[in-house]
Parts: structure tokens; C-alpha cells; sequence
């Protein structure tokens, strides 16, 4: 199975902060790689797929960039509504897996 | 709006089946693969496995031989059914819809199995 992991576990970030959470994959995977945000009690949410496309509706200050092996999803200004969890999951190699996620929280 | 609901038991005993519904409203299932993904503290998030409208399955080969999907598309729904269950089952299962092999884009709301006796 490719192994897919996230850096740092956690990370803490003030409103308007700039941050970049990192990924990789033990493998080449290509840019097959998405990126998931999840709120507590709720499902994950479809940010970036393909490495760097934006799903439709989600904002512009999210971007996900890198190919083969080392991924990142970065927010430009962090708001309220992005603490939470992110996760990143490779869909090149089934089965398809996922990073152990990073917390976003408040300092 | 395409909407995703699973439903099943929230208590399976150990040694059982785990079965589970994920019904899909508000658009066809016709074209999609559909999938069944869990989640637990120990494991994280884990890929049990998808189906093609059309019946195709892949399994994740660390389920294979516990796992059915299959899909009912008079009725529009798929199903999840996990034999011989441990408490390592125990975990929020989910269905989504991918919108590439691979890709969950629509997830439903999730339902928390907890096998115990």
C-alpha cells in the first residue's frame, strides 16, 4: 500500500496567518492526490483534487501544489471557518489511501 | 442536490455481519462508482472499497475476503456487508460518490458501528 504522511500532526495559526501543511507519499503517485477538510462530527469535504484544482465552491485562498512524491496544501490568510482537520489521500494506486490528518487550531 | 444517507445498526455483536444502506437521493446513481470508507482513532481514514453502478466491485485486499458491496439501482441504493466483525470495526462508516476512480467528492453524513456483545 503507498503510504501517505501529513507534516505536522498539528499545527497552531492565528486569523489572517499564512500556512502550509505538507504530504507525502512513499511512491510516486503523480499528481493523483487530493486534499480533505473535515469538521468535528462531520464528513471530510473535497477541497483539492488532482494535486492543485480547486472543487468548485471552495475559496480561493486554498491551493495545493507538487507532483510525484511531496504535496502541500497552502492557506494564503487563514479565516475562523478553516480550523479544522485536513487530510491529504492518494487515489493513483488502490487501495487508496489516506494521510493520519493535521489538526489546525487556534493559538 | 444529490444527497447521501447511510443507514444500518448502530450495535453489531462481534463474530456477525455488519450490514449498512447508503441511499442516494436527489440525482441518479447511473455513471458513478460509489464507495464505503470508515474511519476509527486507530486507523484513521480506510478505503473499504467502491462499486460501479453497473455492479463492478474492488475491495481493499486488508477487507477482501469480509467484504460485499453491491447496488440496487431500481431503488438507488448500494450496500455495505462486513462479515465476522471484530471491535476493530468498530468506526464511522461512510458512503460517498467518486467523481474519478478514486476520488470521493460527495460523502454522506456518516453513521458510527460499534461491535460489542
Amino acid at each position: 500500500d503507498v503510504q501517505m504522511t501529513q507534516s505536522p500532526s498539528t499545527l497552531s495559526a492565528s486569523v489572517g496567518d499564512r500556512v502550509t501543511i505538507t504530504c507525502r507519499a512513499s511512491l510516486s503517485i503523480s499528481d493523483w492526490l487530493a486534499w480533505y477538510q473535515q469538521k468535528p462530527g462531520k464528513a471530510p469535504n473535497l477541497l483539492v483534487y488532482k494535486a492543485s484544482y480547486l472543487e468548485s465552491d471552495v475559496p480561493s485562498r486554498f491551493s495545493g501544489g507538487g507532483s510525484g512524491t511531496e504535496f502541500t496544501l497552502t492557506i494564503s490568510s487563514l479565516q475562523p471557518d478553516d480550523f479544522a482537520t485536513y487530510y491529504c489521500q492518494q487515489y493513483n494506486y488502490d487501495p487508496y489511501t489516506f494521510g493520519q490528518g493535521t489538526k489546525l487550531e487556534l493559538k | 442536490q444529490v444527497q447521501l444517507q447511510e443507514s444500518g445498526p448502530g450495535l453489531v455483536k462481534p463474530s456477525e455481519t455488519l450490514s449498512l444502506n447508503c441511499t442516494v437521493s436527489g440525482g441518479s446513481i447511473h455513471s458513478y462508482y460509489w464507495s464505503w470508507i470508515r474511519q476509527s482513532p486507530e486507523k484513521g481514514l480506510e478505503w473499504i472499497g467502491h462499486i460501479y453502478y453497473r455492479g463492478t466491485t474492488n475491495y481493499n485486499p486488508s477487507l477482501k475476503s469480509r467484504v460485499t458491496i453491491s447496488v440496487d439501482m431500481s431503488k438507488s441504493y448500494f450496500s455495505l456487508n462486513l462479515r465476522s466483525v471484530t471491535a476493530a470495526d468498530t468506526a464511522v462508516y461512510y458512503c460517498a460518490r467518486q467523481a474519478a476512480v478514486g476520488l470521493n467528492n460527495l460523502w454522506g453524513r456518516g453513521t458510527l458501528v460499534t461491535v460489542s456483545s
